[in-house]
Parts: structure tokens; sequence; C-alpha cells
């Protein structure tokens, strides 16, 4: 069956440091969306990227999505503490109605 | 507006006994979702439905049902309970057309069993 993969499983940074995480799909993605999770919290969706090589921001994050539709990353330039939480990347194949979840990169940052 | 809204949020149970999670989302929405969140492995899905009466297999369907008697209501049922499924229940709704649209989480239901 289809599998996404993330990483880095867990990212500590320093405040002001740069994060990325790291989204891989067995297979070819029709679309793929991103969630934050704050601790104790639920997924809020972020963001939906649907075109080959698309890229778009939103103030200091950064999403991209590869040109094979196979892949995809979150890039949050100079963390701050209120961007504590775990990032999920999700596809979705085709139509169907499933989205299937990476594991989650959980993201500490140090004041 | 509540958005989804998840019945209970904790419960302890014993081995084999059963127990139903309620989900009543308000926004009109066609398609709805139960995920379970265990640590390192995201979140996996359990069931779905596309509509009023109808229900599909998901990645992790054993040891679970549901129903979808009326269209805000989605119900996760475990008949015989094992420790196997203490976990961390989200029920998500989405109301755009098939292959696109964001999924709308209730805050999730933690379930232990003993």
């Amino acid at each position: 069956g289809q599998q996404v993969m993330q990483i880095p499983q867990y990212q500590h940074v320093q405040e002001g440091e740069d994060f990325t995480t790291y989204c891989n799909s067995s297979t070819t993605l029709s679309n793929i969306q991103w969630y934050k999770q704050r601790p104790g919290g639920h997924p809020v969706f972020l963001i939906q990227l649907v075109k080959s090589g698309e890229v778009k921001k939103q103030k200091r994050l950064t999403f991209q999505f590869g040109e094979a539709k196979k892949n995809s990353s979150l890039h949050i330039t100079a963390t701050q503490t209120t961007d504590v939480g775990t990032y999920f990347c999700a596809g979705r194949v085709n139509a169907g109605n499933m989205l299937t979840f990476g594991g989650g990169t959980r993201l500490m940052v140090k004041p | 507006n509540a958005g989804v809204t998840q019945t209970p949020k904790f419960r302890v149970l014993k081995t084999g006994q059963s127990m139903t999670l309620l989900c009543a989302q308000d926004m009109n929405h066609e398609y709805m979702y139960w995920y379970r969140q265990d640590p390192g492995m995201g979140l996996r899905l359990i069931h779905y439905s596309v509509g009023e009466g109808t229900t599909a297999k998901g990645e992790v369907p054993d040891g679970y049902n549901v129903s979808r008697l009326k269209k805000q209501n989605f119900l996760l049922g475990l008949e015989s309970a094992a420790p196997s499924q203490t976990s961390v229940y989200f029920c998500a709704s989405k109301g755009q057309p098939t292959n696109t649209g964001e999924l709308f989480f209730g805050e999730g239901s933690r379930l232990t069993v003993l």
C-alpha cells in the first residue's frame, strides 16, 4: 500500500534558526497537504499543494512539491517558540478519498 | 459554530469491554473520517464515510465498526476492546470534492484499554 515517510522524526533548534522537514511517498501523489499539531492539540490544516514543482509561502513557512509529485518539504525561516509542534504531511493518490499521513516531525524550539 | 465535536474526550476500558465514540460536525460536510494516532506513527485511517449511510475501510479497520446514520454524526465502535487499541482517536470531516480540500479535526478522544 501507499507509504508516506517523513524525516526527521524530531528536531531541536535554537530560536532564530531555520528548520526543514521532508516528506517522501512511495507512489505519485495527486496532491499533498501539510498540518500542524500543537502539543496536546489536534492537527490543523496549513496548506495544500497540487501542481508539480509548486512552491507556496506563508510568512516564514515555505512549502514545496517535487517535480515528480512524490516528495515535499516544509521550511521554516527563523523559528520562533510559537512554531513548536508536530508537522505532518499527508498525501492523496489519484482521486481517492484516503489521505495517508507521514509519521510527523516534532519541532522543539529553545528560546 | 462548534466545528467537529468528539465525545467522550477520555475513557478507560478493561479488555473485552465495548464502547462507542461519537463524532458530530455542524458544517454540513459530506466526508467524515476516523483516525488513530500513536507515537511516531502519525495518523492512521480506520474507517471513513463519503456520505450518509455509507462507510468504507481505511488502513487499520480491524477491531472497529462504524455507522453514519445521520449526515452530521459518525460513530466509531469497539466491540471487544484490546490493549492494542489504546490510542488517541481523531475524527475529521471534509466538505469539498473527493481529491481536494482540507480536513477539519475534532479535539481527540484519549482511550486507554487496561
